[in-house]
């Protein structure tokens, strides 16, 4: 069964500088990985995903995310935080098939301060 | 056009009443599936319906029963509703293929 681990509930960083958002994962077979941002009260935002090809993905927003499979690690990432990028974010896999559910990692609360 | 509509965005109920949550996609996907997402923010799979037919059922209480009347709708009936079932519930749909998943902006049911 697939899993997705997303080891830290909270990340807090300073206006400008860079954020990780880390994830790990666990499937069979080649994966597809996503993330998601919920701000408060709303739905989940697609921000990107990883099918195959470059292990470098762009996203919406100025985010990136790197597949890396020898890790089995999909971490969010972004040159630089803003204010507005605090919110919740969520990474999940799905077996590669794509009619098959989203699993969800427990999702990490990112607070940027200016 | 939204892709993934759901309603009511809100809804507010008293202990053992019974309530329908609508979804409908305009996507053209062949495979919808209901969230759960509870208070402390966990999202978790309850039903996926692939063409109108249940393809997976987690542990859910029996009191919810999906129907998908076609594949673009599946709704969500909850019998004798409990003050846990206090969620906001969120449908997706997706298809075959690397072309992702999309939500609709979900449903905050409030047993109160």
């Amino acid at each position: 069964a697939q899993s997705v681990a997303q080891p830290e509930d909270q990340v807090n960083v300073a206006e400008g500088n860079p954020l990780t958002v880390k994830c790990t994962y666990s499937v069979s077979g080649n994966p597809y990985l996503f993330w998601y941002v919920q701000y408060p009260n709303r739905g989940l935002q697609f921000l990107l995903k990883y099918i195959t090809g470059d292990n470098l993905v762009k996203g919406s927003y100025g985010f990136e995310a790197e597949f890396n499979k020898s890790q089995t690690s999909f971490h969010l990432k972004k040159p630089s935080a803003l204010v507005s990028d605090s919110a919740l974010y969520f990474c999940a896999v799905s077996p590669g098939s794509g009619n098959t559910p989203l699993v969800f990692g427990k999702g990490t609360r990112l607070s940027v301060i200016a | 056009d939204t892709a993934v509509s759901q309603t009511p965005k809100y809804l507010v109920t008293q202990m053992g009443n019974d309530k329908s949550i609508k979804c409908e996609q305009n996507l053209g996907h062949d495979t919808m599936y209901w969230y759960k997402q509870d208070s402390k923010k966990f999202l978790k799979i309850m039903f996926s319906y692939n063409n109108k037919e249940l393809i997976i059922n987690e542990t859910v209480p029996n009191r919810f029963s999906p129907k998908s009347p076609d594949k673009a709708h599946l709704n969500l009936h909850i019998n004798s509703l409990e003050l846990g079932d206090s969620a906001v519930y969120f449908c997706a749909s997706s298809q075959e293929g690397p072309r992702g998943y999309t939500f609709g902006s979900g449903t905050r049911l409030t047993v109160v």
